[in-house]
């Protein structure tokens, strides 16, 4: 079956550090990507999204990767925080249903 | 303040009670969706709604209800919870009814539910 899933449940790094967090996908129909950010005792908030016809998209502090040819995403984030500590989920969506799958999570730590 | 709201956030139940969970958003958003959250396998859509009246089985539906009779309602109905549906749920909605076919993706996520079923 369809299926998004994340190379690695932790990623610690240092506060200051570029974080990368990556992303595997196996649905080449899928239209859209979408990196979600949740916080320990709260609902997943909206990063960024990338359509499947880009292969770059920046927004702040934050640049999504796609690259189709190995069905892989990325999170990058610049300067990282510990305010960026959380866990990270990327999604995918096909444009003519309403339907959402999510990988599994990335948890970020950043160490001061 | 523009937010979706989910009630409870906190539940103890016993199997077979019937029981549902409300999801409310004061955002006139087309659609909404539910999930549930467990260790290891992350986020699975439940149900979800692209407008009134209109709902569809997302990849998790067995055990499950949803309705959709007013734009900012949506709730989530188990109608003989069992166990194995004790996890986080989440309710969540997008600004357009379209969103499947546009590029606006931000899903606005309540609070969350924690529901044990014992």
């Amino acid at each position: 079956g369809e299926s998004v899933g994340l190379h690695l449940p932790t990623l610690s790094v240092q506060e200051g550090d570029n974080s990368i967090i990556n992303c595997a996908y196996s649905n080449s129909a899928s239209d859209y990507f979408i990196w979600y950010k949740q916080e320990s005792g709260k609902g997943p908030q909206f990063i960024i999204d990338i359509r499947s016809n880009m292969d770059k998209r920046q927004g702040q502090r934050v640049t999504v990767l796609l690259n189709k040819t190995v069905k892989h995403l990325s999170l990058q984030i610049a300067a990282t925080q510990p305010g960026d500590s959380a866990v990270y989920f990327c999604a995918e969506k096909t444009s003519n249903t309403g339907k959402l799958i999510f990988g599994q999570g990335t948890t970020l730590q950043v160490k001061p | 303040e523009a937010q979706v709201t989910q009630n409870p956030r906190y539940l103890i139940t016993v199997t077979g009670k019937k029981l549902t969970v409300t999801c409310s958003q004061n955002m006139n958003h087309e659609y909404m969706s539910w999930y549930r959250q467990d260790p290891g396998l992350g986020l699975r859509q439940i149900y979800y709604s692209m407008n009134v009246e209109v709902t569809d089985k997302g990849d998790v539906p067995e055990g499950y209800k949803v309705s959709r009779k007013e734009k900012r309602n949506f709730p989530l109905i188990l109608e003989s919870p069992s166990p194995n549906q004790t996890s986080l749920y989440f309710c969540a909605s997008i600004p357009s009814g379209t969103s499947g076919l546009s590029s606006y993706n931000e899903q606005f996520f309540g609070p969350g539910t924690r529901l044990t079923v014992l």
